[in-house]
């Protein structure tokens, strides 16, 4: 089986500019969260998505937004970058155990 | 969400056996206590997961007493590989809405 694959792993974008992280879930899960990892922190969740609808967020601004798609890959989206979205974004799927499987996440630096 | 308390790090030899304790003191009856480990720049990897008493796997144990107010993870005979951040959380297993609340997890440090 595919484990969680995130794209891109890196990226650099500058204030006010918009970004789309993508991720694949783990064959066979149908729920799929994201969550923000700042330098030296913890993970912190974002939201979840469990059969292509929003079922659980976080305290994160309306900017952050995301799709599920019918494959169960789900995207996140943010707008107007600010320099504290600065951070590792990791997408976790899951089948309902409570078991997570993270991807290897995607580094956004924001300058 | 029920919060949970950890020590930030902990030091370790080689060989050794590592406990590290976590305080979840409002628990959720539904709740299930689970531990992940991270290496740098990776995501969190899953270990073990419990709802009471004693679980055991090929890399960990996890001791839970009976208030389940506290669990502790045991490592045996560590080595330098398993330096690395360890993350308790205590959450539901529905599919829908299981957000989990990660903590700053605590740091082992292996060393020869």
């Amino acid at each position: 089986e595919t484990g969680v694959t995130q794209s891109p792993t890196h990226l650099i974008k500058t204030r006010g500019q918009q970004v789309t992280l993508r991720c694949s879930s783990q064959s066979g899960h149908n729920t799929v969260s994201w969550y923000q990892q700042a330098l030296g922190q913890g993970p912190q969740f974002i939201f979840q998505y469990y059969r292509e609808e929003e079922n659980g967020r976080g305290n994160f601004p309306p900017r952050f937004s995301g799709l599920q798609f019918p494959n169960y890959s789900s995207e996140l989206n943010v707008n107007a970058l600010e320099l504290d979205d600065s951070a590792l974004y990791l997408c976790a799927s899951s089948s309902g155990t409570g078991e997570l499987f993270f991807g290897e996440g995607s580094r956004l630096t924001v300058l | 969400l029920a919060k949970t308390t950890q020590p930030i790090s902990m030091d370790s030899y080689e060989g050794q056996e590592v406990n590290i304790t976590c305080s979840h003191n409002n628990i959720a009856t539904n709740d299930y206590i689970t531990w992940y480990q991270q290496f740098p720049s990776q995501g969190p990897r899953f270990i073990i997961q419990g709802y009471k008493t004693k679980v055991t796997n090929e890399v960990a144990s996890l001791f839970i007493p009976a208030d389940r107010k506290s669990s502790t993870l045991s490592l045996p005979r560590v080595s330098l590989s398993d330096t690395a951040v360890y993350y308790c959380l205590v959450g539901g297993l529905t599919g829908g809405g299981n957000k989990l609340t990660f903590g700053t997890g605590t740091q082992l440090k292996v060393e020869l």
